[in-house]
């Protein structure tokens, strides 16, 4: 049982270069998130997924979009990268919104430059 | 929309004793209080979690209380070790988003 997880762990861009977070659970689970970390802000949310066909914005969506592929894949497109993009995503999911534990994947260290 | 705060955002204790993290959220409606431990490098887990109609839960050295009318939480840790070092999020859920706190970054000294 894998969990929730998330690919590449690491990637760096240049400014104005595009590229796809992809992201896995195998929990059944009908919702997913993005979020970001950066350093003192805790994670804040991108994009969320209540369940297969639809998303939603999160707290801060710009210069991002998603696609839920199906039940399984959540992925996250940056279409034209940004030094302000620079920080670490992650990925979770959950049961059935934000009533349940949400699990977490490792982590993608992104670096725009 | 919702907004948690959460204190200290540094926390330092000698093995052995307690640490307390206090956090406040805005929205009455939130109704789930989840506490996750994240370890250098590693994703976020969840450690213990409290529910709207709940005031105070306990697993082993781990314990939340919940005061809806104050519209705060706080996690307890006792007998800290030094594996319990890493940075601590609160969050509070209502419908389908989590928001999180800002963290806490505890440091237990041997």
């Amino acid at each position: 049982n894998a969990g929730v997880t998330q690919t590449p762990k690491f990637q760096v861009l240049k400014t104005g270069q595009s590229m796809t977070l992809q992201c896995a659970q195998d929990m059944n689970h009908n919702s997913m998130y993005w979020y970001r970390q950066d350093p003192g802000m805790g994670l804040r949310l991108i994009y969320y997924s209540a369940s297969e066909g639809t998303t939603d914005k999160g707290e801060v969506p710009n210069g991002y979009n998603v696609s839920r592929l199906n039940k399984r894949e959540f992925s996250l497109r940056l279409e034209s990268a940004a030094p302000s993009q620079t920080s670490v995503y992650f990925c979770a999911s959950s049961l059935q919104g934000a009533g349940t534990e949400a699990f977490f994947g490792q982590g993608t260290r992104l670096t725009v430059v | 929309g919702e907004n948690v705060e959460q204190h200290p955002s540094t926390l330092s204790v000698q093995e052995g004793d307690s640490a307390v993290i206090k956090c406040t959220y805005s929205d009455s409606a939130s109704n789930y209080f989840p506490w996750y431990k994240q370890e250098l490098g590693k994703g976020p887990q969840l450690i213990i979690d409290i529910r709207s109609n709940v005031g105070e839960k306990k697993d082993q050295r781990i314990a939340v209380t919940l005061n809806k009318t104050a519209k705060h939480f706080s996690l307890h840790i006792t007998e800290t070790q030094p594996e319990d070092s890493a940075v601590y999020f609160c969050a509070a859920g209502s419908g389908q988003n989590f928001v999180f706190g800002p963290g806490t970054r505890l440091s237990v000294l041997p």
